[in-house]
């Protein structure tokens, strides 16, 4: 099955400074790949995606990058802000199933005021 | 966004006792609907694929008679852990899956259920 590895495990930035995190999956026929966001206690919030046809995409602060040549996909925030800070989860997914989500195991990021 | 409603937020129940967990899709239809559950600071694991209509698709490892599902409408998946036990203590989320519409094809989680077994 599809295994989805995740760097780095823990994020520290200034308010202001970029936050970049990194993931790698195994499966060639992956397609789907979105950005979690979570709160403790809450569920992960979507916060942006990628399929495998387009190399990067960008929402204002926030964009991603895919290389599916070299099987990785990178979510980038910009001019981070303390409100960002929370676990963000990457994940793959691949199929005719698009929930069928296989998740890295996280980053926490915290952005220092 | 399209919503997911995940409910109950939280279960302490005694061991032995069953519990169920509803997510429903609120603004949208969802013949797919999707189990995961996660140990503290630890990724999420898929657990099952719910289809309207029939029976779930299990992962490798997860006890289907353990962890009961039903999916009998296009907006409502349960899921009914049998005779919980301590080590079944666990946050559950469950996803739905949007087709089309201006959400074009993506995958929304509910608010996650904390279990906790006495």
């Amino acid at each position: 099955g599809e295994n989805v590895e995740q760097h780095p495990s823990t994020l520290s930035v200034q308010e202001g400074d970029s936050a970049v995190i990194k993931c790698t999956y195994s499966d060639s026929a992956s397609n789907y790949f979105p950005w979690y966001k979570q709160e403790l206690g809450k569920g992960p919030q979507l916060i942006i995606d990628i399929r495998s046809n387009v190399g990067e995409k960008k929402d204002q602060r926030i964009a991603v990058t895919l290389n599916k040549t070299a099987k990785h996909f990178s979510l980038h925030i910009t001019e981070t802000q303390p409100e960002d800070s929370a676990v963000y989860f990457c994940a793959a997914s691949g199929g005719s199933t698009l929930g069928r989500l296989y998740f890295g195991r996280g980053t926490q990021l915290t952005v220092w005021p | 966004g399209a919503v997911v409603s995940q409910h109950p937020s939280w279960v302490i129940c005694k061991s032995g006792t069953s519990v169920k967990i509803e997510c429903r899709s609120l603004d949208f239809q969802a013949t797919t609907m999707f189990w995961y559950r996660q140990f503290p600071k630890q990724s999420l694991m898929l657990m099952a694929t719910s289809n309207e209509g029939s029976k779930a698709t299990y992962e490798q490892g997860v006890e289907k008679d353990k962890f009961l599902i039903n999916h009998a409408s296009l907006t409502l998946s349960t899921l009914t852990v049998t005779s919980a036990h301590p080590e079944d203590s666990s946050f559950y989320i469950c996803s739905a899956e949007s087709l089309g519409g201006t959400d074009n094809e993506k995958l929304f989680f509910g608010s996650g259920t904390q279990l906790s077994v006495l």
